[in-house]
């Protein structure tokens, strides 16, 4: 039972362009928001996190928007950097408790 | 600041053996979640430890078992290897639970 969605498997974009990336989620207890980063060979590193009471966290060049009513958080890159290409997976929890992770979009910026 | 270690990186077993993955926990971390990465696949949570004790479980069987050690490293053992247990297996911690976790860089696991 998927918990949480990442639809677009790929996605490519110009270098300095936005990248927007998406998530579906399923369950509306869930109230811890994350995005991670994985270079290959590499684990994942966490990015950037929002909790159900705020609607938008930013961070540099990433923010990250939750809605609730539509079960939906994404990640913006702006301006989007060449070092920016790996996969981005989205992961979801209820606090203090096991972290759900999508299947992740895999991010190409071109030069 | 040492980050998650594992150990070790790769790793090739026959069905039906028993193996013993490894985590040495970022320092001042006291939460330990293990993962279950197949090919193209996000990670899936196996389980979880707070200050040595099981915090929560995933959909794995029992032969899928853990341990976290008074200086918060971690074990997690697989009994009876099934082909479909070849994988990626990653280890997280995190400063306190429901925090970011921060990761390993994984072990592979192949069964053959």
């Amino acid at each position: 039972d998927q918990q949480v969605k990442q639809n677009s498997p790929s996605l490519s974009v110009q270098e300095g362009r936005i990248s927007i990336l998406n998530c579906d989620y399923t369950n509306s207890m869930f109230d811890y928001f994350l995005w991670y980063k994985k270079y290959p060979a590499e684990g994942p590193t966490f990015l950037i996190s929002i909790s159900s009471i705020k609607d938008k966290n930013e961070d540099g060049r990433f923010t990250v928007f939750l809605n609730k009513s539509a079960k939906h958080l994404s990640l913006h890159i702006v301006p989007s950097q060449p070092g920016d290409s790996a996969v981005y997976f989205c992961a979801v929890a209820n606090t203090g408790n096991q972290f759900y992770f999508g299947t992740g979009t895999s991010l190409t910026v071109i030069p | 600041e040492t980050g998650v270690t594992q150990s070790p990186t790769h790793l090739i077993k026959t069905r039906g053996q028993q193996v013993t993955l490894r985590c040495s926990s970022q320092s001042g971390h006291n939460t330990v979640s293990w993962y279950q990465q197949a090919l193209g696949q996000g990670p899936q949570f196996i389980f979880q430890y707070y200050r040595e004790e099981e915090n929560g479980r995933g959909n794995f069987p029992p032969r899928f078992s853990g341990l976290q050690f008074p200086n918060y490293s971690s074990e997690l053992n697989v009994n009876a290897l099934e082909l479909d247990d070849s994988a990626l297996y990653l280890c997280a911690s995190s400063f306190d639970r429901g925090e970011p976790q921060h990761f390993g860089d994984g072990t592979r696991l192949s069964i053959l």
